[in-house]
């Protein structure tokens, strides 16, 4: 019930594509759902997070899209660059301080130029 | 602003021996979690360290531990190195939790041979 599962493993898009994570989760009680962005020989940046009272959020060319019913949330880039190129880790926590966050596995991300 | 930083940023040790990394937070930031990372296994959450109390603890075995102290720095501490232990630690600090955006440092990569 703790896990996070991330699709796909790695994904390769050609420049100016649309890039797709998916995340699904188990417990109904995450309430706070992260993307995280990784470049090679750094820690992970807060790309973009959301809560379950919305069903999208967008910044920039990075949209989260969630789906509360079936527990899944998704990542798109849109007009994917080179510069995209990274691991990507979708990760849940609840609401509660006093718990964990849980990270899915990680999606490696690669932009063909 | 300084970010996070953590030292030594890499480390060879041998089985058995034991190992302590160092983590500074951001300044003001109260709360610091530690987390592995694994090509296998991606990031899992080790433990979270707010106001010098440990307020989260992941499923690893009582070899790793950890502390906080009164400025906010933490340490983590290996004992009994096992060659499962080679990884990338990363350490994340955020004002009050896991719960709102977490600032990683570049990590310390653990070898054990």
């Amino acid at each position: 019930q703790q896990q996070v599962k991330q699709s796909p493993q790695s994904l390769i898009v050609q420049k100016g594509g649309i890039s797709i994570i998916n995340c699904a989760y188990e417990n109904t009680a995450f309430d706070y759902f992260p993307w995280y962005q990784q470049f090679p020989g750094k820690g992970p940046a807060l790309l973009i997070a959301i809560r379950p009272d919305v069903s999208e959020k967008k910044e920039g060319r990075f949209t989260i899209s969630f789906n509360k019913s079936a527990k899944q949330f998704s990542l798109h880039i849109m007009d994917s660059q080179p510069g995209d190129s990274a691991t990507y880790f979708c990760a849940a926590s609840k609401g509660n301080r006093d718990d964990k966050i849980i990270f899915g596995k990680g999606t490696r991300l690669h932009i063909l130029p | 602003k300084a970010g996070v930083t953590q030292t030594p940023r890499y480390l060879i040790k041998t089985r058995g021996q034991q190992v302590t990394l160092s983590c500074s937070p951001i300044s003001g930031h109260r709360s610091v979690s530690w987390y592995q990372q694994t090509p296998g296994q991606g990031l899992q959450f080790l433990f979270e360290y707010f106001s010098e109390t440990q307020r989260n603890k992941g499923n690893f075995p009582g070899r790793f531990s950890g502390r906080q102290f009164s400025n906010s720095r933490s340490e983590m501490n290996v004992s009994t190195l096992e060659l499962g232990d080679s990884a990338l630690y990363l350490c994340a600090s955020s004002l009050q939790g896991t719960q709102e955006t977490q600032y990683f440092g570049p990590g310390t990569r653990l070898l054990v041979l």
